[in-house]
């Protein structure tokens, strides 16, 4: 079975420009959460979704956003890249909201120049 | 201060050796508790839940004191396969959600 899929793996941008990040959880996870990963520290909770709906959000500015689809795919919007945004971004999924068992993707890999 | 805060390392430990990592949390409302173990560049991997009366999976022993607000993860027997980074995480309920809240990470190098 896929686990959970990101894309893209890599990217680069400049300060200013729009981001848009997608995740696929793995099947039958109806949870998504989003993480922002800084070099040399852990995960930090930006988003969760489950069913449709926001569960949860972190402490990051509106310039992020995100939603899922029906399918439970999510993506994550970032606006007006900032070179403090360059970090790993981690989809991870879960069979419910209320889990300490997040399967995590790959990520993606985001440098703003 | 941090809401989840361990010891960066590194751990520079033989094969063989035992290795045991803290973590302490600020948050009295967190709920339930976890190891999570990232390999270099790699997506963290749940390694173990933590439970209140202490609870062992293999080589790995992991225990929760709610009063001093602290988690520990030892490690026996250590293998070349367990260099990792080493997370600690809180889950904190958040009205209809529970947050991960995860620590820096504690990174453990075994050697030959």
């Amino acid at each position: 079975d896929a686990g959970v899929t990101q894309s893209p793996t890599h990217l680069i941008k400049t300060r200013g420009q729009h981001v848009t990040l997608r995740c696929s959880p793995i099947s039958g996870h109806k949870s998504v959460s989003w993480y922002q990963q800084v070099l040399g520290q852990g995960p930090q909770f930006i988003f969760q979704y489950y069913e449709k709906e926001e569960r949860g959000r972190g402490n990051f500015p509106d310039r992020f956003s995100a939603r899922q689809f029906p399918n439970y795919s999510s993506e994550l919007n970032v606006n007006a890249l900032l070179l403090g945004d360059s970090a790993l971004y981690l989809c991870a999924s879960s069979f419910t909201p209320n889990t300490g068992e997040l399967f995590f993707g790959e990520g993606s890999r985001l440098t703003v120049l | 201060r941090k809401e989840v805060e361990q010891d960066p390392g590194p751990f520079n430990v033989p094969e063989g050796a035992t290795v045991a990592f803290n973590c302490t949390y600020s948050n009295s409302a967190s709920q339930s508790f976890f190891w999570y173990r990232q390999d270099c560049r790699k997506e963290p991997k749940l390694l173990m839940s933590v439970y209140s009366s202490g609870n062992e999976d293999g080589r790995f022993t992991a225990q929760l004191n709610r009063a001093s607000q602290y988690i520990s993860l030892l490690i026996r027997d250590s293998k070349l396969s367990d260099s990792a980074t080493y997370l600690c995480v809180v889950n904190i309920s958040s009205g209809s959600a529970r947050q991960l809240t995860f620590g820096s990470g504690t990174q453990l190098t075994v050697l030959p």
